[in-house]
């Protein structure tokens, strides 16, 4: 079971700030098959990027994604009140799929 | 519109099953994978399983597997999960989601299945396993 450790918890910024969050997984992962998830309270989780940089559907170019191998990023580039929410990359390159445990993003 | 809606989320005892659907619609259903994910209360997404768009690729993760099983009715534009020898930890809120999935057939007939990204979601259904 390939699993994922995402870095840091929790990260404190201010709206306008960047976010960098950190996806790394204990083997390879093709980059066609990590994904990112943005998930808000009592909400289903938003796909964001999968492909490890293709932006999903209606998607806003202030998120963007990288990385190869075993270290992905999720960058939020200009923070929106709307962007405060946990984050989770999941990985589809071996079964099981497994999700990493999530960072939260909150208001300074 | 495009949409899953889940449903046959309950309290059950120990030991005993339940059966959870995810009807879809808004899009050809027979395209897509699907997946199920849960979130137990407080902590963070749990893949369980999916199902390919013809229904003959299965994968479930390890704490679930031997005990659920998942299946669909492309004529029903249905997922459901059979959750049978259920756990106090098997508590959780459960997804469907939809696959950005490619199905790719060789010229032998012999189907790939790939997965990307769940780009559609469910409101969720609460299974409460308790006593």
């Amino acid at each position: 079971e390939i699993v994922l450790t995402q870095s840091p918890g929790t990260l404190s910024l201010s709206p306008g700030q960047r976010a960098t969050l950190s996806c790394r997984a204990s083997q390879s992962v093709s980059s066609s098959y990590l994904a990112w998830y943005q998930q808000k309270r009592g909400q289903a989780p938003r796909l964001l990027i999968y492909g490890a940089s293709r932006r999903a559907t209606g998607i806003s170019d202030r998120f963007s994604g990288s990385g190869s191998g075993t270290d992905f990023t999720l960058t939020i580039n200009g923070l929106e009140p709307e962007d405060f929410a946990v984050y989770y990359c999941q990985q589809y390159g071996n079964s099981p799929f497994t999700f990493g445990p999530g960072t939260k993003v909150d208001m300074k | 519109q495009v949409q899953l809606v889940e449903s046959g989320g309950g309290v059950v005892q120990p030991g005993r099953s339940l059966r959870l659907s995810c009807a879809a619609s808004g899009f050809i259903f027979s395209s897509y994978a699907v997946h199920w994910v849960r979130q137990a209360p407080g902590k963070g997404l749990e893949w369980v399983a999916v199902i390919s768009d013809d229904g003959h690729q299965k994968f479930y993760a390890d704490s679930v597997k031997g005990r659920f099983t998942i299946s669909r009715d492309n004529s029903k534009n249905m997922v459901y999960l059979q959750m049978n020898s259920l756990r106090g930890e098997d508590t959780a809120v459960y997804f469907c989601g939809r696959d950005i999935s490619i199905t790719a057939v060789q010229a032998s007939g012999e189907k790939n299945y790939f997965y990307y990204g769940m780009d559609v979601w469910g409101l969720g259904t609460t299974v409460t396993v308790s006593s």
